[in-house]
């Protein structure tokens, strides 16, 4: 499984953007990037997910280097509500049984706590 | 459209009882994961399974743990004989097909005494 790298914490201000920095140097050219969040150990939350292009849905950016040796979760206009820890992971492709399936490895995440 | 269903959301065993947890995954979907979240700990994959069968074990003990997901109804984890090690959050996941984005659940804490 390709490794990411991840800040232990950050803070980050309402109302302003938070950018979260995921490292995943050996990334090969068919594994994807996801990023998840944990609030105060409710389950996992998706948020995005990419491979090579730039991604955008309702809850934040995704932004993926050229070289896909890292990339940066982006939300926009942070809330104490997106206090959380979040896990950026490369999901590799595992075979098991004759079948070839999406494996998520959760690292240790950063933890974002926003403040007013 | 309901997200992935667990019940109980808490259970309680004294050592050497049994302990079931049940995944009811989103609708349409036929792939179930487990997952176990030790206390302070990160989320570690336990299995992964399709209907009626077990495709990836690899995360799971060898003793006193099983896990099924039949033709009709949840996906079950069972843990025999627990200990207070086992004291932990158990999550599960579904996904619509085996490459898919996986969706979790609220998860069951597991309380042992």
């Amino acid at each position: 499984d390709a490794k990411t790298t991840q800040p232990p914490s950050m803070d980050c201000a309402e109302g302003r953007a938070a950018n979260l920095p995921c490292n995943h140097s050996t990334i090969s050219g068919n594994e994807y990037v996801y990023w998840y969040r944990q609030i105060h150990s409710q389950g996992p939350q998706y948020i995005i997910h990419g491979l090579k292009n730039n991604e955008t849905n309702e809850m934040a950016s995704l932004i993926i280097t050229e070289d896909r040796k890292s990339s940066t979760l982006i939300l926009p206009h942070a809330t104490l509500r997106d206090t959380a820890v979040y896990y950026c992971i490369v999901r590799s492709s595992s075979n098991a049984g004759g079948t070839s399936y999406g494996k998520l490895t959760f690292g240790q995440g950063t933890i974002l706590t926003v403040h007013p | 459209n309901a997200g992935v269903m667990q019940n109980p959301r808490h259970l309680v065993r004294r050592r050497g009882q049994e302990a079931r947890l049940r995944c009811s995954p989103m609708k349409g979907h036929s792939h179930v994961y487990w997952y176990r979240q030790l206390p302070e700990e990160g989320l570690k994959f336990m299995v992964y399974l399709q209907k009626e069968n077990i495709i990836d074990e690899s995360g799971m003990p060898k003793e006193r743990f099983s896990a099924e997901f039949p033709k009709e109804g949840p996906s079950i984890l069972r843990i025999q004989q627990v200990v207070r090690g086992d004291s932990a959050a158990y999550f599960c996941a579904s996904s619509a097909h085996n490459g898919y984005t996986q969706y979790f659940g609220p998860g069951t804490r597991l309380t042992v005494l």
